[in-house]
Formats: C-alpha cells, sequence, structure tokens
C-alpha cells in the first residue's frame, strides 16, 4: 500500500521560512494536498494539487512537488501558524485515499 | 455557504455498530463533481480516510476497514450515514465528514467540526 511519510515536528522563528516535507514512491506523479489542523478544530486545505491556493489562504504558503517529495512552504511565519499539517493524495492503482502522519509546526 | 454537521450516538459499545449522519447543508449533496466522505482522527493522532459516497450510491473505501464500514447516502434530506459494525476501543475517534471532488484531485474542501465517539461498555 501507499505511504506518506512527514517529519513529526518542525521549528521555525517568527518571521523565518518553513518547509514540511512529505514523501511517497514517486509522489511527483500524484496530486498532492495539504490541511492546517489548529488544536480543536477541523483541518482546513491550504493548498491543493501540489501548488494552488483556495481563496482565503494567504500567498505565504505554498507547495511544490517532485520526485519523491512534496513540500508545503510557509514564508514569513507567525505565531497564528502553528499547528498540525496534513498531506494527502489518491492512489489511483488501489483507489483510495491517503493522508500523511502529519508534522507539528511550533513558532519559536 | 456549504456547510456539513455529523450527528449520532457519542457512545458505543464494543462489538456493536456504530452509526453516523453527516447533513449537507447550503448545498445540494446531488453534486455531479463531488464525493462525500468520512474521516477520523484517534485522539492525539492523525487522520485516517474511511470511505466517500457519491450521490448515485456508489462507493470506495479504506481496504483495511472495507468489510466493516457502509455507506449511503439519503438525497431527500440531504444526508450521508457511516455504519461501522464490530467496533473496538481502535475505533474511539474524532469522526469527521467532508467533501472531496469526484476527479483525480480529491481534496476536502468542505468539513465538518467532528464528532467524538467513544467505543466502551
Amino acid at each position: 500500500s501507499y505511504v506518506l511519510t512527514q517529519p513529526p515536528s518542525v521549528s521555525v522563528a517568527p518571521g523565518q521560512t518553513a518547509r514540511i516535507t512529505c514523501g511517497g514512491n514517486a509522489i511527483g506523479t500524484k496530486n498532492v494536498h495539504w490541511y492546517q489542523q489548529k488544536p480543536g478544530q477541523a483541518p482546513v486545505l491550504v493548498v491543493y494539487d501540489d501548488d494552488d491556493r483556495p481563496s482565503g489562504i494567504p500567498e505565504r504558503f505554498s507547495g511544490s512537488n517532485s520526485g519523491n517529495t512534496a513540500t508545503l512552504t510557509i514564508t514569513r511565519v507567525e505565531a497564528g501558524d502553528e499547528a498540525d499539517y496534513y498531506c494527502q493524495v489518491w492512489d489511483s492503482r488501489s483507489d483510495y485515499v491517503i493522508f500523511g502522519g502529519g508534522t507539528r509546526l511550533t513558532v519559536l | 455557504q456549504l456547510r456539513l454537521q455529523e450527528s449520532g450516538p457519542r457512545l458505543v459499545k464494543p462489538s456493536e455498530t456504530l452509526s453516523l449522519t453527516c447533513n449537507v447543508s447550503g448545498g445540494s449533496i446531488r453534486s455531479s463533481s463531488h464525493y462525500w466522505g468520512w474521516i477520523r482522527q484517534p485522539p492525539g493522532k492523525g487522520l485516517e480516510w474511511i470511505g466517500s459516497v457519491y450521490y448515485s450510491g456508489s462507493t470506495y473505501y479504506k481496504p483495511s476497514l472495507k468489510s466493516r464500514v457502509t455507506l449511503s447516502v439519503d438525497t431527500s434530506k440531504n444526508q450521508f450515514s457511516l455504519k461501522l459494525n464490530s467496533v473496538t476501543a481502535a475505533d474511539t475517534a474524532l469522526y469527521y465528514c467532508a467533501r472531496h471532488l469526484l476527479y483525480t484531485s480529491r481534496q476536502f474542501d468542505y468539513w465538518g467540526q467532528g464528532i467524538l465517539v467513544t467505543v466502551s461498555s
């Protein structure tokens, strides 16, 4: 079965750039989506189809996807960005949806 | 604005069936472009997709849960439902309903607030 691997945690100082990776076999051939989940809240889609942003999501959030790694990049990190982030794909071969294990972003 | 709201029993006994309903408002469940799905999150853990249903009744499930899960849709009530049988403590989780696109993208763009279901005698 297809597996998505994320680092458990990433820490960054305010104003700096955070990069959260999502690894998977040939993930560059799939559409990757990213969700932000703050404590006690439902996940929110922040990036879809590798690098598109839903309306209302700041331009500070961006994504890239190539080879075996997809990356969510958050520039000019703010305290309010502290949350868990999940990547997600659809595995067309097996026809099911997969989430990564999640990464906790800590703003120092 | 589309809204999804989960409802159902918050406490289920081991070996029994967990039943949840998601009410959709602000839009039609008869969308030709979307599936309606269930995702769960055990306390302190990550997200796990359970399965999704189309308004026609077509379904697809996470393989490891397929034998215990049934999804259905009631277009007259603009609702869809989850049944998970033979539950154990491992099925204790926050259960979310959400919408995703029909096509290759399949990102979840609208989510309910979630409902915590505890499996305990």
